[in-house]
C-alpha cells in the first residue's frame, strides 16, 4: 500500500530562518496536499500540487513536487511565530482515497 | 458561519458508556468523513459518506456507528468506549468522492478522552 513519509517529525526554528519540511511517496503520487493544524483547530488547506515539477507560493510559503512527483517539499522563508502549528501532507492514492503523512510539528522560537 | 462544525469540542467520559458526536456541514458537499487522530498526529480515515450513503468503511470496530440523517449531517457514535478509543476525530467534507484532487474542509476536532 502507499505510504507518505514526512520529515523531519519535529522542527525547532529561529524567527525569521527560513525552513524546509519534506514529504516521501513509495509510489507516484496523484495528487498532493499541504495542510497545516493549529493546537485545538481543525485542518487549514495550504496547498495542493497535481503536476510534475510544480510549484505553488502562498505569502511566504512555497510547495513544490519533484517531477517523479514521488516528492514534495514544503519551505518557508522567514519564519514568524503564526507559522507554528502540525504541517501535514497528504495524498490520493489509486483508489482516489486521501493518505496521509504523519506531520511535522513546527515550533518558531521568538 | 463555520463551514464544517463538530460538536463537542472536548468529550470527557468513563469506559464502557456510549457516546456520539456531531457533524454538520454548511458548503453543500456530497461527501463527508470522519477521521481519527492517533497521538502521533497521524490521521486515520474511519468513514466517508457520499449523499447520505456510506461508500468508505475501513476497518473499525463496530462499536463505531456513523449515522447520516442527511448529506449537510454527518454523526458518530461510539458504544461501549475503551481506552484505546481516546484520540481526538476529525469531521470532513468535500465536494464529491471518488475524483482526484478534491480539496477537504475539516471541523475543529472533537478531543475524546475515555478514563
Amino acid at each position: 500500500s502507499q505510504e507518505l513519509e514526512q520529515s523531519p517529525q519535529s522542527l525547532i526554528v529561529q524567527e525569521g530562518k527560513n525552513l524546509t519540511i519534506n514529504c516521501t511517496s513509495s509510489k507516484t503520487l496523484y495528487g498532493l496536499y499541504w495542510y497545516k493544524q493549529k493546537y485545538g483547530e481543525g485542518l487549514i488547506f495550504l496547498m495542493m500540487l497535481q503536476k510534475g515539477g510544480e510549484e505553488k507560493s502562498h505569502e511566504k510559503i512555497t510547495a513544490k513536487l519533484d517531477e517523479k512527483k514521488q516528492q514534495s517539499s514544503l519551505h518557508i522563508t522567514a519564519s514568524q511565530p503564526s507559522h507554528a502549528g502540525i504541517y501535514l501532507c497528504g495524498a490520493d492514492d489509486s483508489n482516489y482515497q486521501l493518505i496521509w503523512g504523519a506531520g511535522t510539528k513546527l515550533i518558531i522560537k521568538p | 458561519d463555520t463551514a464544517v462544525s463538530q460538536t463537542p469540542k472536548y468529550l470527557v467520559t468513563q469506559m464502557g458508556n456510549d457516546k456520539s458526536i456531531k457533524c454538520e456541514q454548511n458548503l453543500g458537499h456530497d461527501t463527508m468523513y470522519w477521521y481519527k487522530q492517533d497521538s502521533k498526529k497521524f490521521l486515520k480515515i474511519m468513514f466517508s459518506y457520499n449523499n447520505k450513503e456510506l461508500i468508505i468503511n475501513e476497518t473499525v470496530p463496530n462499536r463505531f456507528s456513523p449515522k447520516s440523517p442527511d448529506k449537510a449531517h454527518l454523526n458518530l457514535h461510539i458504544n461501549s468506549l475503551e481506552l484505546g478509543d481516546s484520540a481526538v476525530y476529525f469531521c470532513a467534507s468535500s465536494q464529491r468522492t471518488g475524483v482526484t484532487n478534491e480539496k477537504l474542509f475539516f471541523g475543529s476536532g472533537t478531543q475524546l478522552s475515555v478514563l
